[in-house]
């Protein structure tokens, strides 16, 4: 299977702040890679689909790149609405996995 | 629009069943594919396994493989998974989600989840 981790675990910004979030593949997965954030108590939702395309109605300082098997999640200025934890998944391969999570505090 | 609505939370005995159901609606059933994803408490997301709506072909994460039975209903819109022989470590909240496109992409309609609680 296909082993996703992401760094850091969490971390700890502040509003305005520029934060990345990465993900690293155990193999290639071309450009499959989703990005989801996750509040309290809440369903995940899609944020980035296919590395880089920001799903419909996601707001615009979400941005994400990569491929192979380096990707990264990008917040340009941190907002308050933001906190939670974000969450990667690679669907290329017929068995999907997703990374343990990156928790984002403001 | 597009709703994913799941069955209500369950409470079972260690060695039981569930099955937990996921109604759709606002789209055309049978040309997306569904995935079912757990957490566990306070843990991360763990994808299940995946069935074509269309096809009905169906691809299990390895640790559930032989345990869990992932089916759909074409004429009520509705899939199901079946976890049997349940532990304690089975206690999560159960999701259904939507694919958005083709079996490569992200899942971007998640249902409300359902708790299942594998207590003695």
């Amino acid at each position: 299977d296909i082993q996703m981790s992401q760094s850091p675990s969490s971390l700890s910004a502040s509003v305005g702040d520029r934060v990345t979030l990465t993900c690293r593949a155990s193999q290639s997965i071309s450009k499959y890679l989703n990005w989801y954030q996750q509040k309290p108590g809440q369903t995940p939702k899609l944020l980035i689909y296919a590395a880089s395309s920001l799903q419909s109605g996601a707001p615009t300082r979400f941005s994400g790149s990569g491929s192979g098997t380096d990707f990264t999640l990008t917040i340009t200025s941190l907002q308050p609405e933001d906190f939670g934890t974000y969450f990667c998944q690679q669907s290329y391969s017929t068995l999907r996995t997703f990374g343990q999570g990156t928790k984002v505090e403001i | 629009q597009v709703q994913l609505v799941q069955s209500g939370g369950e409470v079972k005995k260690p060695g039981a069943s569930v099955k937990v159901s996921c109604t759709t609606s606002g789209y055309t059933f049978i040309r997306n594919g569904i995935s079912w994803v757990r957490q566990a408490p306070g843990q991360g997301l763990e994808w299940m396994g995946w069935i074509g709506a269309y096809n009905v072909n169906t691809n299990y994460a390895r640790k559930f493989k032989g345990r869990v039975t992932m089916t759909t209903d074409a004429s009520s819109s509705t899939a199901y998974m079946e976890l049997r022989s349940l532990t304690f470590d089975d206690t999560a909240v159960y999701y259904c989600a939507r694919d958005s496109g083709d079996y490569h992409s992200g899942m971007d309609v998640w249902g409300q989840g359902t708790t299942v609680t594998v207590s003695s």
